[in-house]
């Protein structure tokens, strides 16, 4: 069965100190992987799409990276504005159009 | 930027009661799908659609439930008759036919079920 696992639930930072959310998956076959922000009440904001092993995204203080079982996001010198819940979410093959398995989420909270 | 845009932004209903949520996709944009999110759990897939029908649907997506698009902008979710456990967030989502398969969200909609 595919699935998607998100560590950890939950993360607290201090501004400026940096540190990486996990996404481990397990599907038959990967089309692609996404990142996704979320913030509270709203719908998931698009960040990165990876599709193949030791690709990676960067934008602003994020930088997304996949290996052939997982996906790290990473965070530089998190600001108080990138406190949200970041989503995994994994497109297998074999899905007809597309449908997503997400993963829980990691809820970031940085302090100023 | 384009979006995708959802309406009501909550939507409070009477159990057995029908509902319908809507949501205008990104304009160029082929295919499309709803979402739901139970409060503190997983974003789960419901439906795709694609050149006027459904593609797939999962368990959740059952006889009570329908997708339409009536025109050439709207795109709908239909509950016949709501339970207390269709209580959620349901997000709408479109992708184009671009080769990067990513599906923009739509802000959603909260339905309460009472």
């Amino acid at each position: 069965e595919d699935q998607v696992t998100q560590s950890p639930e939950a993360l607290r930072l201090q501004e400026g100190e940096s540190s990486s959310l996990n996404c481990s998956y397990t599907v038959s076959g990967l089309r692609g992987l996404f990142w996704y922000r979320q913030d509270p009440g709203k719908g998931p904001e698009f960040l990165f799409t990876l599709y193949s092993a030791g690709e990676e995204k960067e934008k602003e203080r994020l930088k997304a990276t996949l290996t052939k079982k997982e996906s790290f996001l990473h965070i530089t010198a998190p600001k108080p504005e990138d406190s949200a819940t970041y989503l995994c979410a994994v497109h297998p093959y074999g899905g007809s159009q597309g449908n997503l398995i997400f993963g829980k989420g990691t809820k970031l909270s940085v302090k100023p | 930027e384009p979006e995708v845009t959802q309406t009501p932004s909550h939507q409070v209903t009477q159990m057995g009661q029908e509902v319908i949520l809507r949501c205008v996709p990104i304009s160029n944009h082929l295919y499309f799908y709803w979402y739901r999110q139970i409060l503190g759990q997983k974003v789960e897939f419901l439906v795709s659609f694609y050149n006027n029908e459904i593609s797939e649907k999962s368990e959740i997506f059952d006889d009570q439930f329908s997708v339409e698009r009536p025109d050439g902008s709207n795109f709908t979710l239909k509950i016949r008759s709501t339970k207390l456990e269709d209580s959620a967030m349901y997000f709408c989502a479109s992708r184009g036919r671009d080769s990067t398969d990513t599906q923009y969200f739509g802000p959603g909609t909260r339905l309460t079920v009472l």
